[in-house]
């Protein structure tokens, strides 16, 4: 079965900490993205990549950055976590061709204190 | 990309069909529509998605106009399980366009 996985589902971490939320997929997928969402927000875009190495700002990167060294892999980090961080974070990938359809992890849940 | 409208809330009776409308006025002629649907605590999952035909699969149905201006999701034995979230999404496939999801319906199949 096609996965997406992130690699926490909770974290909790303080105000001022620099936080890493990996993304690995095992799909082959050239594109990957970085949504949060938020209660009465929906999914908002972060930030998304189409290749290795090469990154495009979505609608909300503000305060976050990312890396894509790896094509299974891309992250997303909070150089200075600030509570409005906190959040549901979902990362997804998707294959050029056939129904260009997204694949979703289960998310991490961010707390930040 | 154009935006959808969806209603914000439904129940339907378990065992039920449960039709689930999405509003796309401003489609372009290029752009599919994708369905989603997000389970509690869970990311977002992929149900079905059409260009103009009808389409089913083993999860749902998908009606769309022949103006293309709007689509029902259907599924067609609600169960408890189905109570989800659900994401209607016009986009253009395999470009650099975005998937602007919205915030969908939350669908509540009661017992």
């Amino acid at each position: 079965d096609v996965k997406v996985t992130q690699s926490s589902r909770y974290l909790v971490k303080r105000t001022g900490e620099k936080v890493f939320l990996e993304c690995v997929q095992d799909m082959d997928h050239e594109n990957m993205f970085w949504y949060r969402q938020d209660p009465g927000l929906g999914l908002r875009l972060i930030y998304f990549s189409y290749d290795v190495k090469m990154k495009e700002k979505g609608d909300i990167p503000e305060g976050y950055s990312v890396s894509r060294e790896k094509k299974e892999r891309f992250s997303l980090i909070l150089e200075s976590a600030s509570t409005n961080q906190t959040s549901m974070y979902l990362c997804a990938s998707t294959q050029w061709g056939s129904a260009n359809v997204l694949t979703f992890g289960a998310g991490s849940r961010l707390t930040v204190l | 990309d154009a935006k959808t409208t969806q209603p914000t809330s439904m129940d339907c009776a378990e065992g039920r069909a449960a039709n689930l409308p999405c509003n796309h006025s401003t489609i372009s002629g290029n752009e599919y529509v994708y369905w989603y649907r997000q389970i509690h605590s869970q990311g977002p999952q992929y149900i079905i998605h059409g260009l103009k035909n009808n389409e089913t699969n083993e999860m749902a149905s998908l009606i769309i106009t022949e103006d293309r201006k709007s689509s029902t999701l259907i599924l067609p034995h609600a169960t408890l399980r189905d109570t989800a979230v659900y994401y209607c999404i016009v986009r253009v496939p395999n470009t650099g366009n975005q998937f602007y999801f919205g915030t969908g319906t939350s669908l509540t199949v009661i017992p």
